[in-house]
């Protein structure tokens, strides 16, 4: 079984900085996907962005990228230039490529201070 | 736009009642999921269902049921609710295959007193 770690409960940035959110993971499997979702106080999970483990290329969408270290089992999500609209939780979630089911981390709360 | 809807935002009930927590998503979705959202346990798999009438357990399926009777619809019951069951409750849909984009619902925060 698949399980997602998130070690760090919650961080604080300041505005316009850049903060790394952890995440690791532990698979025997070698194909596979990985995610970050963001769910704000709203609690409406969005996709921020995704990974494919295949790939080596690290994934990028506008200011967030990923770190994806497949040897050591590691996914961090990367905010550059922090807006306020980034306060949220961000899980980092698995999925094995055989079927659609996601296995999320326990969470980590960001908080980005004006 | 794409969209997942719970039947209701919050939710109170009493113990030992039957409760069933609706699912509705427009987007001609196979998979369904129901997810278990508590404090410092993210969230946890309770049922998903790749197709009509099919339907999996997921990691912690105890004390839970849930029916698709058609393509569009997932329903989460709880039997005879307990106040450990008392958690927001997330419904999402996704395309069959993998890579593929789950959509979520809006949650349900169950209350069992």
């Amino acid at each position: 079984a698949q399980t997602v770690t998130q070690s760090q409960p919650e961080m604080s940035v300041q505005e316009a900085e850049t903060v790394t959110l952890s995440c690791t993971y532990d698979t025997s499997e070698n194909n596979y996907y990985l995610f970050w979702y963001k769910q704000p106080p709203s609690r409406q999970m969005i996709l921020v962005i995704r990974q494919e483990a295949y790939k080596q290329q690290n994934a990028t969408e506008n200011r967030f990228s990923v770190n994806f270290q497949k040897a050591a089992k590691s996914f961090s999500l990367k905010i550059s230039d922090s807006q306020l609209g980034d306060t949220a939780m961000y899980f980092c979630a698995f999925m094995y490529y055989a079927n659609s089911k996601l296995t999320f981390g326990k969470g980590i709360t960001l908080s980005v201070r004006p | 736009d794409v969209k997942v809807t719970q039947s209701s935002r919050y939710l109170v009930k009493r113990t030992g009642e039957k409760v069933f927590l609706e699912c509705v998503q427009d987007m001609d979705h196979e998979n369904m999921f129901w997810y278990r959202q508590d404090p410092g346990l993210g969230l946890r798999l309770i049922y998903f269902s790749y197709d009509v009438k099919m339907k999996e357990k997921g990691d912690i399926p105890e004390g839970y049921s849930v029916s698709r009777e058609k393509k569009e619809r997932f329903s989460l019951i709880l039997e005879s609710a307990s106040t450990n069951q008392t958690s927001m409750y997330l419904c999402a849909s996704s395309l069959r295959g993998a890579n593929t984009e789950a959509f979520f619902g809006q949650g349900t925060r169950l209350t069992v007193v």
